[in-house]
């Protein structure tokens, strides 16, 4: 089945910006999906189809996918953003998957 | 308001049976594919199982087929899973989430708060 890979932890300063990876066999052929996740709260949809953004997520999140490495941007990084990420794709044996997640710390 | 709230997690002894349910509202439940993902404590996210609007197509991640079994009434707006022979290694909190998209490409666009499952002696 198809894996993805997270690093475990990527820190960025306050107001700068933060770039968290997914990596993947070829990836850029597949639709790249990210979450994130609060401390004791459901996962939210942040960037579905690689760079697209459901109502409410601010402008500051963005995504690319390219090659083998899929990107989650986050500009100007505030305090609220600290949290879990997690990347998704559907495999072709009709399966979600997720990366193992990366915690982001804004310093 | 769109919803979905998981109910019927608890402790269970390794070998038991539990079985989950999933209230909608706020969106057309009959004509959305709704999914089960779990995550166990401090862990990451696991795809479970998905089911279609008319349950036609129904798949599972291989760690529970042959022992959880997905299920949905449309005129009750609501979603089932039954868990049996459960393990250690299902202790998890457990999400109903809506599956947005088209083959080939879905993503979960709606998750519910989770229902905990424990699965100890």
């Amino acid at each position: 089945s198809y894996e993805l890979t997270q690093p475990l932890s990527v820190s960025v300063a306050l107001g700068q910006t933060a770039r968290m990876t997914c990596g993947g066999n070829n990836i850029g052929s597949r639709s790249v999906h990210w979450y994130m996740q609060k401390p004791g709260q459901a996962p939210v949809l942040v960037i579905y189809r690689d760079t697209n953004r459901p109502s409410g997520i601010p402008e500051r999140f963005s995504g690319s996918n390219s090659g083998n490495t899929a990107t989650l941007t986050i500009s100007r990084a505030q305090s609220g953003d600290e949290a879990d990420y997690y990347c998704q794709v559907w495999d072709t044996n009709f399966a979600g998957v997720f990366g193992g997640g990366t915690k982001l710390t804004v310093l | 308001e769109m919803q979905l709230v998981e109910s019927g997690g608890g402790l269970v002894k390794p070998g038991g049976s539990l079985r989950l349910s999933c209230a909608a509202s706020g969106f057309s439940f009959s004509v959305s594919s709704i999914n089960w993902v779990r995550q166990a404590p401090g862990k990451g996210l696991e795809w479970v199982s998905s089911i279609d609007p008319t349950s036609n197509y129904i798949y599972y991640a291989d760690s529970v087929k042959g022992r959880f079994t997905i299920s949905r009434d449309n005129a009750k707006n609501s979603l089932s899973l039954q868990m049996n022979s459960l393990r250690v290694e299902d202790t998890a909190m457990y999400y109903c989430v809506r599956l947005a998209g088209g083959n080939p490409i879905y993503y979960f666009d709606y998750w519910g708060q989770g229902t905990l499952v424990t699965v100890s002696s």
